[in-house]
């Protein structure tokens, strides 16, 4: 089954930092392009951060960047989102997803999500 | 940054009514755009994509068109099932990606 799974969210103070993971199986992560997507409660979808499969590009909402860094290990078949000087306004889910074909931003699976709340 | 108006704000449709929904980028953003479902506590589900191409295991009543800046998202005869918010996606000249504000369709 194609399954990516979240994890590392949760309680952190304003200044604070945090590092998501994405855990990925059921297809072959090396190859696909990754991306992180947010939800503030009750708001719309926000595109965060997306990877090249091999990690050689990445790209970055101006909301984070100089703030987020997007990384993984295609070894361990995992994503990471590390998140530093947070804000209130980052508080949201973070979904992690995976590229439909090729670096095209189509997101074909999603992971259930992370809780990340700043206060 | 290309901006994305999704309308109406809120669709308030019956079981095997035809629903339509709009998306309206700023710029042309040729047939770069997506669709995507997301149901009360769940990760959003790809619909359409590439403007008109279902993805893998969506039902054929949900159809895509458009081109350039206007595009529509349709679903032939709402199941029960239907029932949840919507979004379009826009890829062109990314970064950034862009979401539209949603579309909820609830029961009537």
């Amino acid at each position: 089954e194609v399954q990516l799974v979240e994890s590392g969210g949760g309680l952190v103070q304003p200044g604070g930092s945090l590092r998501l993971s994405c855990a990925a199986s059921g297809f072959t992560f090396s190859s696909c392009a990754m991306t992180w997507v947010r939800q503030a409660p009750g708001k719309g979808l926000e595109w965060v951060s997306s990877i090249s499969d091999d990690g050689g590009s990445s790209y970055y909402a101006e909301s984070v960047k100089g703030r987020f860094t997007i990384s993984r290990d295609n070894s361990r078949n995992t994503l990471y989102l590390q998140m530093n000087s947070l804000r209130v306004e980052d508080t949201a889910v973070y979904y992690c997803a995976k590229d439909l074909y090729g670096f095209r931003g189509v997101f074909d699976i999603w992971g259930r999500g992370t809780m990340v709340t700043v206060s | 940054e290309i901006v994305l108006t999704q309308s109406p704000a809120t669709l308030s449709l019956s079981p095997g009514e035809r629903a339509t929904l709009s998306c309206r980028a700023s710029q042309s953003v040729s047939r770069f755009l997506d669709w995507y479902q997301q149901k009360p506590g769940q990760a959003p589900r790809l619909l359409i994509y590439d403007a008109s191409n279902r993805a893998t295991g969506i039902p054929a009543r949900f159809s895509g068109s458009g081109s350039g800046t206007d595009f529509t998202l349709t679903i032939s005869s709402l199941e029960p099932e239907d029932f949840a918010v919507y979004y379009c996606q826009q890829r062109s000249y990314w970064p950034p990606i862009t979401f539209g504000q949603g579309t909820r369709l609830d029961i009537k």
